[in-house]
């Protein structure tokens, strides 16, 4: 009965290559974020989608591309990876207020 | 942008002690959390407090909204508490969270 999941829990991949990560939330919520967690544990929010809708771009680049195809799933594409994108990278989904993350997907550039 | 700061940044303390983290942020706010981030990396809704006082078993938060603090008490505290707590505040209508920088705690034996 996992609220918000995340897939892979662990990503290992080379510079230059192409990866994704999905995030799927059962709790009904509108709402669906991207943060990342960076090597000194500090937090920040990339994206955020409100029943499909964009609404939140922080300063991002454009190597990154959200998608949600539907309001219970937001995905996360990365092209051209770089080794300054090794990070811990979190889902989360909204109710009024209260945020509620996933476990997180610890990706590694080598 | 809002700022949210933490203190202390690091606290080590030995089991059955008791603790005061606090939280100081820059403008008014409508959402603010507490988490714990586990030693597994995993992050864990304490309370969501924008104002007033809540308790849950051995952990109680206070947020004074109108002067822009939030206070976390971790009494008795065991091994398992160990880990990075943060705090994160919303405002307007974006709905995003910043989040402080953390305070990281060790329960020693």
């Amino acid at each position: 009965d996992t609220a918000v999941s995340q897939t892979p829990k662990y990503l290992v991949t080379q510079m230059g290559n192409d990866k994704s990560i999905k995030c799927e939330q059962n709790l009904g919520h509108d709402t669906m974020y991207w943060y990342k967690q960076d090597s000194k544990k500090f937090l920040k929010i990339m994206f955020s989608y409100n029943n499909k809708e964009l609404i939140i771009n922080e300063t991002v680049p454009n190597r990154f591309s959200p998608k949600s195809p539907d309001k219970a799933h937001l995905n996360l594409h990365i092209n051209s990876l770089e080794l300054g994108d090794s990070a811990v990278y979190f889902c989360a989904s909204r109710e009024t207020g209260y945020q509620y993350f996933g476990p997180g997907t610890r990706l590694l550039v080598l | 942008g809002i700022q949210v700061e933490q203190s202390p940044p690091d606290l080590i303390l030995q089991e059955g002690a008791n603790s005061t983290l606090r939280c100081n942020f820059s403008d008014s706010v409508n959402n603010l959390q507490w988490f714990h981030q586990n030693p597994w990396g995993q992050l864990i809704n304490l309370f969501y407090i924008p104002s007033g006082t809540k308790q849950n078993g051995r952990l109680s938060a206070t947020t004074v909204a109108t002067e822009r603090y939030s206070l976390l008490y971790i009494s008795s505290s065991q091994t398992t508490d160990s880990g990075v707590y943060f705090c994160a505040v919303g405002g307007g209508t974006a709905s995003k969270l910043t989040f402080g920088t953390g305070t990281r705690l060790q329960v020693t034996l």
